[in-house]
């Protein structure tokens, strides 16, 4: 299995920036994506393939990395973004990280 | 539009199986390049990938669950099936079905999502 390792949680103010890491067990080319979760909702695709913007995603939301280390970056931050997110792979099998919960000051 | 939703018994005892449904539109899993993916969470956890069934009937399981998994499709009736043998406590979860797209591999669109409590 290739383990996707999150931070927990973070807690930013509104108007800074933040990244959010991701590292993987084993290398996963750029096979990496990245969701958006708020409490009692479905998961949502932000960033595909590493660094790609899904469609209809604010263009705060940016994505880089390949191999094995991973950041989704929200550049500034709005009290709306306050969710968990998941990074996946699919190089090898899919896996999901264990989410990173992010809080507003 | 695409749209995906689950559906499934909601409660059942330990031991049983469980078997769920992903009715969808907008596509099709006869159209190439189409998947269908399971994926599960527990309360306040994270996300577990389950299962993927492409729209050549390849099928792709989670080696861990693997020998209690069982994904198939209905492509008539745009459906796609999960069966979970052998349920346990720990299986309880809200399950999520999502499409996905061939040379994407990621999921594009979310079903709701349906809670599964297994329980004596």
């Amino acid at each position: 299995d290739t383990v996707l390792t999150q931070s927990p949680a973070l807690a930013v103010s509104p108007g800074e920036r933040v990244s959010i890491s991701c590292r993987a067990s084993e290398g996963v080319n750029s096979y990496m994506h990245w969701y958006q979760q708020k409490p009692g909702q479905q998961p949502k695709l932000l960033i595909y393939k590493a660094s790609n913007l899904a469609s209809g995603v604010p263009a705060r939301f940016s994505g880089s990395g390949s191999g094995t280390d991973f950041t989704l970056t929200i550049d500034p931050v709005e009290a709306d973004d306050t969710a968990t997110y998941f990074c996946q792979q699919s190089w090898n099998d899919w896996t999901f990280g264990g989410g990173t919960k992010l809080e507003l000051k | 539009q695409v749209t995906l939703k689950e559906s499934g018994p909601g409660i059942l005892q330990p031991s049983q199986t469980l078997s769920l449904t992903c009715s969808f539109s907008g596509f099709s899993l006869s159209t190439y390049g189409m998947c269908v993916g399971w994926i599960r969470q527990s309360s306040g956890k994270g996300l577990e990938w389950l299962a993927n069934i492409w729209w050549n009937d390849d099928k792709y399981y989670n080696p861990s669950l693997k020998n209690r998994l069982t994904i198939s499709k209905d492509t008539s009736n745009n459906q796609a099936f999960l069966k979970i043998t052998n349920m346990d406590t720990a299986d309880t979860a809200t399950y999520y079905c999502a499409r996905s797209t061939l040379g994407s591999d990621y999921f594009d669109y979310w079903g709701q999502g349906v809670m599964v409590t297994v329980s004596s």
